[in-house]
């Protein structure tokens, strides 16, 4: 089974990027990376996904290794309301794990 | 498009009683999920269905865990009987492309 491993917490300045690794060193060739974020109090939300390329949409850009062993979900410029737990997945019946709590501070 | 709709919100039960939530999907969303996110930990998936059909029941305690997905859009999730380590926010996902699941506020259930 592929996992992913994230840090704990990050901290990131407003108005800064937020650049948040995760590694998934047992990545199967099929298989998609997918970030979440959670919110206090809410359910999940998603925000990219991608399999090989680069992906970029109106929430983030997605960079993922050549060898896809780890990938780096960047927030351009994070906000107060991007506090918040971070997934990274690589299973397709979404399997979350402990994410990274970002606080972005003012 | 109007979200995911979930009942109750909260709920306080005590250990070997039953409970139920409910959740409505998206509408027009095949796939739809129910979660345990237990405090401090990322949700954990129970069960998934592909309209009325079971597709993944693997992490789904199936002694006192039940789910059902009538006719393919609404869905209750059972504990009979509820023990204090089923405290836990319960949450509940519609998906039409499996990647992107849409998810609702959950249900907070509290066993005492």
């Amino acid at each position: 089974d592929a996992k992913t491993t994230q840090p704990t917490s990050m901290d990131c300045a407003e108005g800064r990027a937020a650049n948040l690794p995760c590694n998934h060193s047992t990545i199967s060739g099929n298989e998609y990376v997918y970030w979440y974020r959670q919110i206090h109090s809410q359910g999940p939300q998603y925000i990219i996904h991608g399999l090989k390329n680069n992906e970029t949409n109106e929430m983030a850009s997605l960079i993922i290794t050549e060898d896809r062993k780890s990938s780096t979900l960047i927030l351009p410029h994070a906000t107060l309301r991007d506090t918040a737990v971070y997934y990274c997945i690589v299973r397709g019946d979404m399997r979350f794990g402990a994410g990274t709590r970002l606080t972005v501070k003012p | 498009e109007a979200g995911v709709a979930q009942s109750p919100r909260y709920k306080i039960i005590e250990k070997r009683q039953s409970v139920a939530f409910w959740c409505n999907p998206i509408s027009g969303h095949a796939t739809l999920y129910w979660y345990q996110q237990i405090l401090g930990q990322g949700p954990k998936l129970l069960i998934q269905f592909q309209n009325n059909g079971v597709v993944d029941d693997s992490q789904l305690p199936k002694d006192r865990f039940s789910a059902e997905r009538l006719k393919g859009v609404d869905s209750t999730l059972k504990i009979q009987p509820a023990k204090l380590e089923d405290s836990a926010v319960y949450l509940c996902a519609s998906s039409f492309h499996s990647y992107e699941q849409y998810f609702g506020p959950g249900t907070r259930l509290t066993v005492t």
